[in-house]
This record gives structure tokens, sequence and C-alpha cells, in this order.
């Protein structure tokens, strides 16, 4: 099973930064590599697929970045509404996704 | 629009069964995979299990192998999950969700809940 680690846990954000978050795969997974959001009590939203292709009403402040094992979501300017939780899912192999990485206002 | 609708949550002793359904609109249902996904509360998301177009490919989760079974009826636009033997770590949020065409799940329903608990 290929094993999906995501950091930081938490992600301490001020609105109009920049926030950072890394997902890490046990192996490799090519570009098999989404991104979702998540906001309380609601279902998850897809961001990402392919490791850098937004989804269909994305906005352009989300971009995703790496391959291999090594990814990155890039949230270019935080807005109110980015304040959620963000999971990554590999499906090179399988399904899997990682712990999440919550990000919260500073 | 697309739109996922879940049910057939609810509150099972353990050892007991359910079964969940998702109905399916706004997109032609049989064109897709679709996938089972759940979340346990306060924790992150589990892939469960999926079903090809046809039939005629399903994965399951290990934890859910044997136990758990899932189909659709595309007639009816459709999917299903049948769980039996449910145990207490089997408590969570179930979502419906359709494979976007490489894997990634780009529609999911509002979820269902299902409580495992004597």
């Amino acid at each position: 099973e290929i094993m999906m680690t995501q950091s930081p846990a938490t992600l301490s954000v001020s609105p109009g930064e920049r926030a950072t978050l890394s997902c890490r795969a046990s192996q490799s997974i090519n570009s098999n590599l989404a991104w979702y959001q998540q906001k309380p009590g609601q279902a998850p939203r897809l961001l990402i697929y392919d490791a850098s292709t937004r989804a269909t009403g994305i906005p352009a402040r989300f971009s995703g970045s790496g391959s291999g094992t090594e990814f990155t979501l890039t949230i270019s300017s935080l807005q109110s509404e980015d304040f959620a939780v963000y999971y990554c899912q590999q499906y090179n192999n399988w399904w899997t996704f990682g712990q999440g990485t919550k990000v919260e206002i500073k | 629009e697309v739109q996922l609708v879940e049910s057939g949550g609810g509150l099972v002793q353990p050892g007991g069964s359910l079964r969940l359904s998702c109905t399916a609109s706004g997109f032609t249902f049989s064109s897709y995979w679709m996938s089972w996904v759940r979340q346990a509360p306060g924790k992150g998301l589990e892939w469960v299990a999926n079903i090809k177009q046809d039939r005629s490919e399903k994965y399951y989760v290990d934890s859910v192998k044997g136990r758990f079974t899932i189909s659709r009826d595309n007639a009816k636009n459709s999917l299903y999950l049948q769980m039996n033997s449910l145990r207490a770590d089997d408590t969570a949020v179930y979502y419906c969700a359709r494979d976007g065409g490489s894997g990634e799940l780009d529609y999911w329903g509002q979820g269902t809940l299902v409580t495992v608990s004597s």
C-alpha cells in the first residue's frame, strides 16, 4: 500500500499570505495525485488533479506541483474562504489519502 | 448540474447490516467509475471501494473485504454499498463520489452517517 504523508499537520497563515502544503508518497506515483479542500460539515471538493491541473471552477491562486514522491499545493494569497483542511490523494496504485493539513487563521 | 445524493445511513448494532444508496443525476452515470469514501468522526478520508462502469471490476480497501459489496444499477443511475458484519470502527460519514477519469474524485455527495453501536 502506498502511504501518503502530509506536512505540516496545521499551518497558521494570515489572510493575504502564501500557503505551501506538502505531500509525500512512500513510493513513486508519477503525477497521479489530487488535492481536495474540505470545510467543516461539507464534502471534500476537488482542487487539483494530475498533480498540477486545476479542476473546473478552481481559482488560479491554487496551484499544484511535483511528481514522483514529492508534491506541493500552493495557495498564493489566502482568502477567508480558503481556511479549511486539505487532503492529497494518490491514484497511481489503488487509492489512498494523506492525513490532511489544516490551514487556520494566524 | 452533477448531483450525488446518498441515503440509507443510520444507527446499527455491531454485527448488523446496512445498505447505502447513491442516486446520480446531471451526467451519464454509466460512463463513469464510481467510488465510496468514508470519514470517521474527526478523522481523515479513507477510500472504501470503487466499481467500473460495466461492473466488471470492483476494488475494496482491505479492512472491508469480505464484508462490504459495491454494486451499481446503470438503468437507475444508482450506486450501492451493502455493508455486513458491521463493526464500531465502520462508524463514519460515507460519501459517494464520481471518478473524473484518472482516479481523481471530481464530484461528491453530501454524505450519509453510519453509526455502529450497541
